[in-house]
């Protein structure tokens, strides 16, 4: 089946500081979705890409639905404590129910 | 507007007791629903999956097993439950695949 390598798989950064982390896939989605997950709370959808090359932003949030469609990433700008989480990202192709998720990036903010 | 409920939030039960966790979807009709568990705040196990009433794939042999009695409501059982069942599950839905929404999870300790 698919794989998804999400990368890295923690980081340590000081507030203030930007944040990009990336999935990579053996072949190619027609979707890349990116969540975020509070500690003991459900995963929270915070974009949805649908077309190659698509860069959407949420906030302080964009992510980028790569050329080659194997891959996309999410970059944070001016990280905030309230950012701790774990963010998954999750591709699927059409006619597909199953998304592939990757394994997920634990991210930790110092104020 | 769509929600999803999942109950109850935290569960402690004994080996070889049995579990009914549900899962109800409401403001959508003929959901895709899922199932999926984690272990150690880490990945997305997908256990079982719907894509319609009374039918169910299963992604994983498991110790458990799944029901969609109705077309908003999935229930994942055990009859005797073992200490690897301990994790956090979690329900979700999603219409067509363009974003799949969870619930806000239930934490199973087996003791």
């Amino acid at each position: 089946g698919q794989q998804l390598n999400q990368s890295p798989q923690s980081m340590f950064i000081q507030e203030g500081e930007d944040v990009s982390m990336n999935c990579t896939s053996s072949s190619i989605f027609n979707t890349w979705l990116w969540y975020k997950q509070d500690p003991g709370e459900g995963p929270v959808l915070l974009i949805a890409l649908y077309k190659a090359g698509e860069l959407t932003s949420n906030g302080r949030l964009t992510a980028q639905f790569g050329i080659t469609r194997k891959d996309s990433f999410l970059n944070i700008s001016a990280s905030i404590p309230s950012d701790v989480g774990i963010y998954f990202c999750a591709g699927r192709n059409r006619g597909s129910y199953i998304p592939t998720f990757g394994r997920g990036t634990s991210l930790i903010v110092h104020p | 507007s769509q929600t999803i409920h999942q109950w109850p939030a935290t569960l402690v039960q004994p080996v070889g007791s049995p579990l009914s966790l549900e899962c109800t979807v409401e403001g959508t009709s003929n959901p895709n629903l899922y199932w999926y568990r984690q272990a150690a705040g880490r990945g997305l196990q997908l256990l079982f999956y719907s894509v319609g009433i009374g039918q169910i794939s299963s992604e994983v042999p498991q110790n458990l097993s799944a029901s969609r009695p109705q077309d908003r409501q999935f229930i994942l059982s055990s009859k005797k439950l073992l200490l690897s069942d301990s994790g956090f599950y979690l329900c979700a839905w999603s219409e067509s695949g363009d974003g799949y929404t969870f619930g806000s999870g239930t934490r199973l300790t087996v003791v």
